[in-house]
């Protein structure tokens, strides 16, 4: 069964670091373009990174450029994102989400003083 | 950037009855291969979005053939033929042809 499981997210305060994790299983996690995609409380769909399938190339949503850094360990099957420097702003569910059409439940970050 | 702008916000249908939802884009979505990426998403009540169509019209597995999606260049829709209860939720465009960009979202319920 495919599967995406976020991990890492939590409360945490205006200026701190947390790292996002996202586990594939259940298809060929290697051939996919992976994305972080996040929405704020009672907001819509925001996309925020994109990483190709081999790590070549990675884009960012201007918002989080120079904050956010999104890889992946596909010897591990594993997607994560690097989130430094967080605002109120990037209160969220984050969600990972493989080429758009395999999604996980997604993970809260919640950044308040 | 690419805006993507959805019509109407709210979406009252009876059941049984049709429905349509607008997506118009700032910019073409024809992208340098020929293809448009333009995608439809539902979001149900606390649920994860799912994607139903891709590249303006293509379902994606295991969507009903109720839902059907049409449009080119900047104007798109996403049409179900006949809503039923399990359609209510809240609809995102997506354009991928210039990064990413959604739409605000339409939010679809029985009246």
């Amino acid at each position: 069964q495919v599967h995406l499981v976020e991990s890492g997210g939590g409360v945490v305060q205006p200026g701190s670091s947390l790292r996002l994790s996202c586990a594939a299983s259940g298809f060929t996690f290697s051939n996919y373009g992976m994305h972080w995609v996040r929405q704020a409380p009672g907001k819509g769909l925001e996309w925020v990174a994109l990483i190709r399938h081999d790590g070549s190339n990675k884009y960012y949503v201007d918002s989080v450029k120079g904050r956010f850094t999104i890889s992946r360990d596909n010897s591990k099957n594993t997607l994560y994102l690097q989130m430094n420097s967080l605002r109120a702003e990037d209160t969220a569910v984050y969600y990972c989400a493989g080429n758009f059409d395999i999604w996980g439940q997604g993970t809260v970050v919640t950044v308040s003083s | 950037d690419v805006v993507m702008t959805q019509s109407p916000l709210s979406l009252p249908v009876t059941l049984g009855q049709p429905a349509s939802i607008s997506c118009r884009s700032s910019q073409s979505l024809v992208y340098s291969d020929g293809n448009t990426y333009l995608s439809w998403f539902q979001q149900r009540p606390g649920q994860s979005p799912r994607r139903l169509i891709y590249r303006v019209s293509s379902r994606d597995s295991g969507v009903p053939d109720r839902f059907s999606g049409s449009g080119s260049g900047t104007d798109f829709t996403l049409e179900i033929s006949r809503v039923e209860a399990e359609d209510v939720g809240i609809y995102y465009c997506m354009q991928g042809t210039h990064l990413y960009t959604f739409g605000q979202g339409t939010k679809l319920e029985i009246k």
